[in-house]
């Protein structure tokens, strides 16, 4: 399977805060790279898929970017509600495999 | 906007087969992928395997061949059922619709999950 590394896996920021998130695969999924955001008692939501496309409803401050290997999830201006844990996916090699999460919180 | 809805027993003992349902509501499950993913505190999101509408399915090796997926298309559920289960079952239960935007795919639908503890 491959494996994703996000890092770092816990982030102090403030509100306002512009924010990023890196996800590094084990080997190359090209675009195939997906974020989610899950709160507490949530299940996840989807925020960016195929590495840099933005779901249907999801603020802009959000944007993903990279390829190959090496992503990031940024958050343009951190809002209250963006405290939360991000979760990288990729859907490029069978099993479909996910990040043991980055959890943003409150400085 | 379509809902999902699992359901199932909270609690299982070893060895045993539990079974969860995932209700569709406010939409078909006709024309879509719909998938299980399970979360534990150890290891995080794990991905189980998806089930087409018409009952064409795809698992995770690693759940060796422990996993079965079905449709009952008429009453617009899709069912998991995991034998022989173990304390390394123990997880939150996810349904979720997989979505495919072109070659893109992901979930973009979930379930609020249910807690399944083994023991």
């Amino acid at each position: 399977d491959i494996q994703m590394t996000q890092s770092p896996s816990s982030l102090s920021v403030s509100v306002g805060d512009r924010v990023t998130i890196s996800c590094r695969t084990s080997q190359s999924v090209g675009s195939y790279l997906n974020w989610y955001q899950q709160k507490p008692g949530q299940a996840p939501k989807v925020l960016i898929y195929g590495a840099s496309n933005l779901q249907n409803g999801v603020p802009s401050r959000f944007s993903g970017s990279g390829s190959g290997t090496e992503f990031t999830l940024t958050i343009s201006g951190l809002q209250p509600e963006d405290f939360a844990i991000y979760y990288c996916q990729q859907n490029y090699i069978f099993p479909d495999t996910f990040g043991l999460g980055t959890k943003l919180e409150i400085k | 906007q379509v809902q999902l809805q699992e359901s199932g027993p909270g609690l299982v003992k070893p060895s045993e087969t539990m079974s969860l349902t995932c209700s569709v509501s406010s939409g078909s499950i006709s024309g879509h992928y719909w998938a299980w993913i399970r979360q534990t505190p150890g290891k995080g999101l794990e991905w189980m395997g998806y089930i087409f509408y018409s009952g064409r399915t795809t698992y995770n090796p690693s759940l060796k061949s422990r996993a079965a997926l079905s449709v009952d298309r008429s009453q617009n559920q899709v069912s998991l059922t995991l034998t022989s289960v173990t304390a390394a079952d123990t997880a939150v239960y996810y349904c979720a619709r997989h979505f495919c935007s072109g070659t893109n795919c992901y979930q973009d639908v979930w379930g609020q999950g249910t807690t399944v503890t083994v023991s």
